[in-house]
């Protein structure tokens, strides 16, 4: 089953924070985010781990509550490369992954 | 480190008609996941070939078709083409040692169907 992403859209102006969450209906075992500029590839972002282990780039956080099968990603001080659109991505203990229908972000000067 | 490359970028085709889509990976990646990435359905996943076995396999039906090379490149094959195939095939690679991993993705290739 497809996680739900929300917001579906954010529009944000340079320096400013937010927050895009993903919520599972089943038994996750990791929670993976990818960046999506138009025209462009699927970036990775970040892989959280059933248990807590993350892997992922330095600028970016995320949280996992397994209990809620949730997670949470969180920009800050964005800045106007951040713009594009965001995918969460999870998997149960099968590991094949199902991808939410993603965020919007749009950052202005 | 060269990245993920997929070929051809842009297929045309006609409904019937199949087509055969090649990704090769990251050097010394040895797992290979494709995806199909449509407006209506977003991103859902395939397979994936691991060591030239299927490891995984996503709710597509049979005419999806895979397989991998001994290098770890890997081809796609969809026969008896439908105009609903129309997307983009994106393919990535991981190292493939852990499952999860973070995965590469490639640039994609944009199939239309008439």
């Amino acid at each position: 089953q497809q996680p739900v992403q929300s917001p579906q859209a954010v529009i944000l102006r340079e320096g400013e924070d937010a927050v895009i969450n993903c919520s599972s209906s089943k038994a996750l075992y990791s929670v993976h985010w990818y960046r999506q500029k138009h025209g462009e590839a699927p970036v990775f972002l970040m892989i959280l781990l059933k248990g807590g282990e993350q892997k992922g780039h330095e600028k970016i956080s995320a949280s996992f509550n397994e209990k809620k099968q949730q997670s949470s990603l969180y920009l800050t001080a964005s800045q106007l490369s951040y713009s594009g659109t965001y995918f969460c991505g999870t998997t149960g203990g099968s590991y094949i992954p199902t991808f939410g229908r993603g965020t919007s972000l749009i950052v202005h000067p | 480190k060269a990245g993920v490359t997929q070929t051809p970028r842009y297929l045309i085709k006609t409904r019937g008609q199949q087509v055969t889509l090649s990704c090769s990976p990251i050097s010394g990646h040895r797992s290979v996941s494709w995806y199909q990435q449509t407006p209506g359905q977003g991103l859902q996943f395939l397979f994936e070939y691991f060591s030239e076995t299927q490891r995984n396999k996503g709710n597509f039906p049979g005419r999806f078709s895979g397989r991998q090379f001994s290098n770890s490149r890997s081809e796609m094959n969809v026969s008896t083409l439908e105009l609903g195939d129309s997307a983009l095939y994106l393919c990535a690679s991981s190292s493939g040692t852990e499952v999860p991993n973070e995965q590469f993705f490639g640039p994609g290739t944009r199939l239309t169907v008439l």
